[in-house]
């Protein structure tokens, strides 16, 4: 059972514009947060990444922020640019897990036309 | 220059045959993973391994083996028993210290069965 959902496998948006991208998680457990960017045939590399201890993480062009009590978090990039098409995966851990353990989401493929 | 190599990067065998897919790291990271990746079903983790000599079957082990006789290598072969082994194979690791939950990415194996 996915306890990292990302429903929306696809976005695409203008250059210049806010990409929002949503993930949902079911863990309570789950303490600290990650987003990775990948694209086609190479690995993911990580992006930004958010503690249950806050609401708002910002580096850049990019923001995550986290909704504890609704068990959901989001990636919004502003401005985006078509550099930044690529597959979003969205990854959780446990507080007290496997050494580094991650569970990941399903992806989100970014599409950023001009 | 730190980072995991993973060899080769393209991978054919026939049906039936077992193949190593090779994982290098040079962070002296404890914790080494092997995930799967298929289109739509975004990474799933194959085996773990926390330290030298000892590891852990991850969500989908049934098929594949590892071994882990130094911190460095983490080696998956994929068996016959595998019934879909056409994938992208991506090997990661993490330092796991305090809470560094961030995972380094290899580049990848695509691994095709023909």
């Amino acid at each position: 059972d996915q306890q990292v959902k990302q429903n929306s496998p696809s976005l695409s948006v203008q250059e210049g514009r806010i990409s929002i991208l949503n993930c949902d998680y079911t863990n309570s457990m789950f303490d600290y947060f990650l987003w990775y960017k990948k694209y086609p045939a190479e690995g993911p590399t990580f992006l930004i990444s958010i503690s249950s201890i806050k609401d708002k993480n910002e580096d850049g062009r990019f923001t995550v922020f986290l909704n504890k009590s609704a068990k959901h978090l989001s990636l919004h990039i502003v401005p985006s640019q078509p550099g930044d098409s690529a597959v979003y995966f969205c990854a959780a851990s446990a507080r007290g897990s496997t050494l580094g353990r991650l569970y990941f989401g399903r992806g989100t493929q970014l599409t950023v036309w001009p | 220059d730190g980072g995991i190599t993973q060899s080769p990067k393209y991978l054919f065998r026939k049906e039936g045959q077992n193949v190593t897919l090779s994982c290098e790291q040079n962070l002296n990271h404890d914790a080494m993973y092997w995930y799967r990746q298929d289109p739509g079903q975004g990474l799933r983790l194959i085996y773990y391994s926390q330290i030298v000599n000892d590891f852990q079957k991850g969500d989908i082990a049934e098929g594949y083996s590892v071994s882990r006789e130094k911190k460095e290598s983490f080696p998956l072969t994929v068996t016959s028993a595998q019934k879909n082994p056409t994938a992208f194979y991506l090997c990661a690791s993490t330092s796991g210290s305090g809470r560094a939950y961030e995972q380094f990415f290899g580049p990848g194996t695509r691994l095709t069965v023909l």
